[in-house]
């Protein structure tokens, strides 16, 4: 089955520590993106990548950073400077930026 | 700047038709998306539209885009108990990243 897969569903952490969201993809797409959404509203973006070794910042990067060593994952780790770092993130992938974006199942993140 | 607005809730009777409404401020958007969001998920695309396009039908989905008015709809026929769920509009900018309004959560009553 072709899809993106986003591990665990539920994540909870301490406050102060980082912690690192799983984004793998098998649809051969060539840019992931990650987005945070917050309860009654829509979807931010924090970070893309439109190609392996190369992302962009998106709307909300501060606090958080990623990696793209392969075209099929795509990880984004929350740190401790994200100030209120508790909220559903989602994962997409897409062919290229011209395409429809396709969504992972979603993290759900409690900072404690 | 970009921006993309919906009314944040709709009830409607099962059985019934359903539109939820989107306006946009890109006009230079090429595509415009509507994805569905049941809860505890992530997001589901459902449809899109080609700027240059009025309207694109898909079953029970109809999408109506007025391009002078920067106004999308999504109107879904025979509503069923199992379409409820948040609907969000999403235009592309010419940065090809997609800008979502904040959901319009449907509710639909047996």
């Amino acid at each position: 089955d072709g899809g993106i897969t986003q591990s665990p569903k539920y994540l909870f952490r301490k406050e102060g520590q980082n912690v690192t969201l799983s984004c793998e993809q098998n649809l051969n797409h060539d840019a992931m993106y990650w987005y945070r959404q917050d309860p009654g509203q829509g979807l931010r973006l924090i970070y893309y990548s439109q190609i392996v070794n190369d992302f962009q910042k998106g709307d909300i990067a501060e606090g958080y950073s990623v990696s793209r060593e392969k075209k099929e994952s795509f990880p984004l780790t929350v740190t401790s400077a994200q100030k209120n770092p508790t909220a559903f993130y989602l994962c997409a992938s897409s062919y290229g930026t011209s395409g429809g974006q396709f969504f992972g199942p979603g993290t759900r993140l409690t900072v404690l | 700047g970009e921006d993309v607005e919906q009314s944040l809730f709709l009830s409607v009777r099962e059985g019934d038709s359903s539109v939820i409404n989107c306006t946009y401020t890109d006009s230079s958007s090429t595509y415009l998306y509507w994805y569905k969001q049941e809860p505890g998920a992530g997001l589901q695309l459902l449809t899109y539209i080609f700027s240059n396009m009025d309207m694109k039908q898909d079953q029970r989905l109809t999408v109506l885009l007025n391009k002078k008015d920067k106004h999308l709809s999504l109107r879904i026929a025979d509503t069923q108990t199992g379409d409820s769920a948040i609907y969000f509009c999403a235009e592309r900018s010419n940065t090809g990243k997609l800008i979502f309004g904040q959901g319009t959560t449907l509710q639909v009553k047996p």
